[in-house]
């Protein structure tokens, strides 16, 4: 079973330009989470999807992040304009429903924002 | 307000048992997950605790006191592929929007294995 692909893997702009990640979870799998991990840090919820609808997007900074799952497969989650501050891997995960306990990550985006 | 607390740093050689402790203090509760990431990897399952008792998987087992707010990750017979970052996480249940839940991860164990 294939897993969740991510992509870019790095990502390298300066402050104020704009950046878009790309994710496609496991097939079959109907919740999808996008996660900010700061170095040093445990991985922090941005924003979760059950299919194509949001459930949770309580810690997404909306005035600078965006995030879409057209379709309920794969997603999108942009950043404009980009801080130094949003200097971090991001990491997107998939479960089979939204209350399966187990989630499955993929290898993640590291931004680094100059 | 939401806390996880786990050292930060354990060293161990291999061979040795470690165990990784974990404290929490959160809104709702539904269970304990244990991650573990190597560097410049994604986080992996390890395990999940519910009930409060120990889960053994391998090498690998976890325990879960509700009661105290606190649970442990043990790893038993350390090889050097242990190495890496583990994530204690809670599961917090939240009862709107048809219920779902969502992991709140701890900062993190750096377990470095020497030989």
């Amino acid at each position: 079973e294939a897993g969740v692909a991510q992509s870019p893997r790095y990502k390298i702009i300066e402050k104020r330009q704009s950046v878009a990640f790309w994710c496609n979870p496991i097939s079959g799998h109907a919740t999808l989470y996008w996660y900010q991990q700061i170095l040093g840090q445990g991985p922090k919820l941005l924003i979760q999807f059950q299919n194509n609808g949001v459930v949770d997007d309580s810690q997404l900074p909306k005035d600078r992040f965006s995030a879409e799952r057209l379709k309920g497969v794969d997603s999108t989650l942009k950043i404009q304009p980009a801080k130094l501050e949003d200097s971090a891997v991001y990491l997107c995960a998939s479960s089979f429903y939204q209350t399966s306990y187990e989630q499955y990550f993929g290898p993640g985006t590291r931004l680094t924002v100059t | 307000g939401q806390s996880l607390e786990q050292p930060s740093e354990v060293t161990a050689v291999e061979g040795a048992i470690v165990q990784i402790n974990c404290t929490y203090q959160t809104s709702g509760f539904y269970g304990l997950s244990w991650y573990q990431q190597h560097d410049g990897g994604a986080p992996t399952f390890l395990s999940y605790n519910a009930l409060d008792g120990l889960e053994e998987t391998g090498r690998f087992s976890s325990f879960l006191s509700r009661s105290d707010s606190y649970g442990y990750l043990l790893l038993q017979e350390l090889q050097m592929k242990d190495s890496a970052s583990y994530f204690c996480a809670v599961r917090d249940e939240a009862m709107f929007s048809g219920g779902y839940n969502k992991l709140i991860f701890g900062a993190g164990t750096r377990l470095a294995v020497h030989p």
